[in-house]
């Protein structure tokens, strides 16, 4: 597609279930990032992709958090047994390459919100 | 410098005025430097990826500067405009794009 595309835009779930986000990339970005914003804070870091493999998870902040990305593509943000702090909006970006000397291209993000 | 760090935290400036802000970061492993500008309930959107020391950057009113062996980078807006209010980012990207907090600029009318 054109651009970063996120589903859902908005989810809103119930305390104790699982949530899954979607992140579709720019054709041909082989680098896709994962971060999060919480109320009034800025970008959290939580985990990257080069095609499919995730060298780097240390942003995930609990085992609750997983993803995958599949035919250096499409990633999934899983997020197990949610909390009403996993409450944010869950932006993807993708870029060219990894190392970045390129930018980041982001998606309109998910806004998730734990009850 | 351990981490990206930006100042200040927001910033008011008059419809007219020029303004401008820092990025710090670790001067060590210098890879490239990014600025995003993040719009209210929109998504950030690059607006310079820079990567030699001493690079000078234009687009339209806004500009910025590199200095990798200090550790700094400078966002110049010059007769800022309502439309530029927005939370400007620099992100210094190793792996993984790390992103300072931002400077939150509103421009009064």
């Amino acid at each position: 597609g054109a651009g970063v595309s996120q589903s859902p835009s908005n989810k809103v779930t119930e305390k104790g279930k699982d949530v899954e986000l979607r992140c579709d990339p720019i054709s041909g970005h082989t680098a896709l990032y994962w971060y999060r914003q919480s109320l009034g804070q800025g970008l959290e870091f939580l985990i990257y992709f080069q095609g499919n493999s995730a060298p780097d998870k240390s942003g995930l902040p609990s085992d609750r958090f997983s993803a995958e990305r599949t035919g250096g593509s499409v990633s999934t943000l899983t997020i197990q047994r949610t909390q009403q702090e996993d409450s944010a909006v869950y932006l993807c970006a993708s870029s060219l390459g990894w190392g970045a000397r390129t930018e980041a291209f982001f998606g309109q993000g998910t806004r998730l919100t734990v009850v | 410098i351990l981490n990206v760090e930006q100042s200040p935290q927001s910033l008011h400036v008059q419809e007219g005025d020029s303004t401008n802000f820092t990025c710090s970061f670790p001067s060590s492993n210098f890879y490239a430097l990014h600025w995003y500008r993040w719009e209210t309930a929109k998504s950030p959107e690059a607006l310079f990826v820079m990567t030699l020391n001493g690079d000078e950057k234009k687009k339209g009113r806004i500009s910025a500067t590199l200095n990798t062996k200090e550790g700094y980078s400078y966002l110049y807006i010059k007769g800022s405009q309502p439309e530029d209010s927005a939370t400007y980012l620099c992100a210094s990207p190793n792996q993984k794009v790390t992103f300072g907090t931002g400077t939150k600029l509103q421009v009064i009318p």
